[in-house]
């Protein structure tokens, strides 16, 4: 099972929205509804952002938002924020044997 | 509070073996399937192993099948990993992880296994 492909790094300014997309095959991504959003900060755990392609855990901001379009994933910020630096994470179920993928990460640079 | 607590990480030279526990705690452990997740330094998140409630379903990655065993023990709310054949890909922090069937919603801190000479 193949990685989840993500840009390595994207970034914004304060306020503004970015967009990071996750692209999979239709052995996951493509077959699931069932892409999860992880953010990681230096050094800390993940944290679930979105589940189900667009579902917030209780206590995530309304400005994380996640959808998807055949075999690509996205994960939407809006009114960047400092503290939203980090690396995200997508995360695709993939099957009975191989549950889980995992994206290669994408680092948010906040200018 | 939901809370996975890693234990048994350290410095082990090639071709060696560790055990890695994970307690868990706030929650009904019985009633959840595990993972073991591992990250490699300065790379990315990669899946390793998954164990269901009742241990009756068991899978491994194909970069550790053969040379890691998951297993659990509902009584004492713990989770286990068994590392044998180490090699310096190997080296990674490795994370307990809880899931809840359609997603991987909780995480320990991890603890870190170095293979290493």
């Amino acid at each position: 099972q193949s990685a989840l492909t993500q840009p390595a790094s994207v970034s914004g300014s304060p306020g503004q929205s970015i967009t990071i997309s996750c692209t999979g095959t239709s052995s996951d991504v493509g077959s699931y509804n069932l892409v999860s959003w992880y953010q990681q900060h230096p050094g800390k755990a993940p944290k679930l952002m979105i589940y189900e392609g667009s579902k917030r855990p209780s206590g995530v901001s309304n400005r994380f938002s996640g959808s998807k379009s055949g075999n690509t994933a996205s994960l939407t910020i809006s009114g960047l924020q400092a503290e939203d630096e980090a690396d995200y994470y997508c995360c695709s179920y993939a099957g009975s044997s191989t549950p889980w993928v995992f994206g290669g990460g994408t680092k948010l640079t906040v200018l | 509070e939901v809370q996975l607590v890693e234990s048994g990480g350290g410095l082990v030279q090639p071709g060696g073996s560790l055990r890695l526990s994970c307690a868990a705690s706030g929650f009904t452990f019985s009633s959840y399937s595990m993972n073991w997740v591992r990250q490699a330094p300065g790379k990315g998140l990669e899946w390793v192993s998954y164990i269901s409630s009742s241990s009756t379903t068991i899978n491994y990655a194909d970069s550790v099948k053969g040379r890691f065993t998951i297993s659990r023990d509902n009584a004492k709310n713990s989770l286990y990993l068994q590392m044998n054949t180490l090699r310096a890909e190997d080296t990674a922090v490795y994370y307990c992880a809880r899931e809840s069937v359609t997603t991987v919603t909780n995480w320990g801190q991890g603890t870190l296994v170095t293979v290493s000479s």
